[in-house]
């Protein structure tokens, strides 16, 4: 079975900041990777995701994500934070099974 | 606009009450999720269909929760004599292909309250 890991739980930051978000995963086989954030009040959009390829992913919004195979890591990373970037973030797996199976969330707050 | 409709957005109920909420994915999407979140946790996953099919279950889909895509399109999911347990986001995802290459697609939710 897969799973994912997202160690922190809440993260707060300056604006300009930089950010790094951790994702490890879970599962033997082939992955694809996604990182999806949900602003407050609003429904899961997708980041990023990773299927094959270049390991560094860019995706909307400034975000990118490195898949780092040997480490079992996806983490997110922007290199100047805003505060519109407050929300939660999920990071998300597709193994063997065919549904995505999410980590528990990081809340991030930018403080203005 | 998501494109993945859900309705209602909320849903009060009162404990051992029967509720079903609806979801309508992207038009050409064959392929439906029922996901559930619940505070601080990321959305855990329940069923999915392909078409009318449905092609896997979660074990946290007890006997009480049912789901359907009659048609191949929108998709029913059914609690029968709600719990407070039950009180969650219940969430609605579509995709195209296999394994979400073309990425998920989520609604909004639909918050379900169990007084």
């Amino acid at each position: 079975a897969q799973s994912v890991s997202q160690h922190n739980h809440h993260v707060i930051l300056s604006e300009a900041a930089s950010l790094e978000l951790g994702c490890n995963y879970s599962y033997g086989g082939t992955v694809n990777l996604f990182w999806y954030v949900q602003y407050p009040g609003q429904h899961l959009q997708l980041l990023l995701k990773y299927f094959s390829g270049d390991p560094l992913v860019k995706g909307i919004k400034g975000f990118e994500a490195e898949f780092i195979k040997s480490k079992f890591s996806f983490n997110l990373r922007k290199p100047s934070v805003q505060w519109s970037d407050t929300a939660e973030y999920f990071c998300a797996v597709t193994g063997s099974a065919r549904q995505l199976t999410f980590g528990s969330g990081t809340q991030l707050t930018v403080l203005p | 606009d998501t494109g993945v409709s859900q309705d209602p957005r909320h849903k009060i109920t009162k404990r051992g009450q029967n509720v079903t909420f609806r979801c309508d994915p992207i038009s050409e999407h064959n392929r439906l999720y029922w996901y559930r979140q619940t505070l601080g946790q990321g959305p855990e996953f329940l069923t999915y269909f392909q078409n009318e099919a449905q092609l896997e279950k979660s074990r946290l889909l007890s006997d009480r929760f049912s789901a359907e895509r009659p048609k191949g399109s929108f998709s029913t999911l059914e609690i029968q004599r709600t719990e407070q347990g039950d009180s969650a986001m219940y969430l609605c995802a579509s995709s195209l292909a296999a394994g979400g290459s073309d990425g998920y697609t989520f609604g909004s939710g639909t918050r379900l309250t169990v007084v």
